[in-house]
């Protein structure tokens, strides 16, 4: 079945650098390509989403790129800003309707 | 978000004891699923349903049960609870292959 990876576990930014979190995937039929961010103490939202028909797609300081000759998609997150801190989860969608999500990174946002 | 909840919010119990997480939802979706939440193992889907009739086994379902009693809502059950279910349960709504809203947590303690 399908296996996402996410790297780094961690990773600490200063205030206004960027930020890019990696995600790779195994099931090549895998179709759909969502990051969630949850803040401490929350519930997981969507922030960004990525078909597979779609190389990138951008909203405002955060961007997407998927690459689904090698596998794998990244989140870039620009211009970072405190409010920024947060668990980060990427996920694929394979065919069996189970989304399969990674282990999550923490990014850390130093000012 | 309000449109899902969950009850209760956090939750003691003592091993071999009979739980119930309880799910609504007012956003009309068809579709519903039950998450385990370990620090380090991201989310992990127990369960998920895509209508009333509908129930499938998610990646961790053994030691857990389910019941959709409406489109509203979606039960989960620990029959006999040991101390490794001790975890954050989410449940999630969606439409189709697409956005999935989490409830606010369900923290529970085994002892």
């Amino acid at each position: 079945g399908e296996n996402v990876e996410q790297h780094p576990s961690t990773l600490s930014v200063q205030e206004g650098d960027s930020a890019v979190i990696k995600c790779t995937y195994s099931d090549s039929a895998s179709n759909y390509f969502p990051w969630y961010k949850q803040e401490l103490g929350k519930r997981p939202q969507l922030i960004i989403d990525i078909r597979s028909n779609v190389g990138e797609k951008k909203d405002q300081r955060i961007a997407v790129t998927l690459n689904k000759t090698a596998k794998h998609f990244s989140l870039h997150i620009t211009e970072t800003q405190p409010e920024d801190s947060a668990v980060y989860f990427c996920a694929a969608y394979p065919s069996n309707y189970q989304l399969i999500w990674g282990a999550g990174t923490k990014l850390i946002i130093k000012p | 978000d309000a449109d899902v909840t969950q009850t209760p919010r956090n939750r003691i119990t003592k091993t071999g004891k009979r739980i119930m997480l309880e799910c609504s939802q007012t956003k009309g979706h068809d579709r519903m699923y039950w998450y385990r939440q370990d620090p380090g193992l991201g989310l992990r889907l127990i369960y998920y349903s895509f209508d009333v009739k509908d129930i499938n086994k998610g990646e961790i379902s053994d030691g857990y049960s389910v019941s959709r009693q409406a489109q509203a809502k979606f039960s989960l059950s620990l029959e006999s609870a040991i101390p490794n279910q001790t975890a954050l349960y989410f449940c999630a709504t969606s439409v189709d292959t697409d956005t999935q809203y989490f409830g606010p947590g369900t923290r529970l303690t085994v002892l």
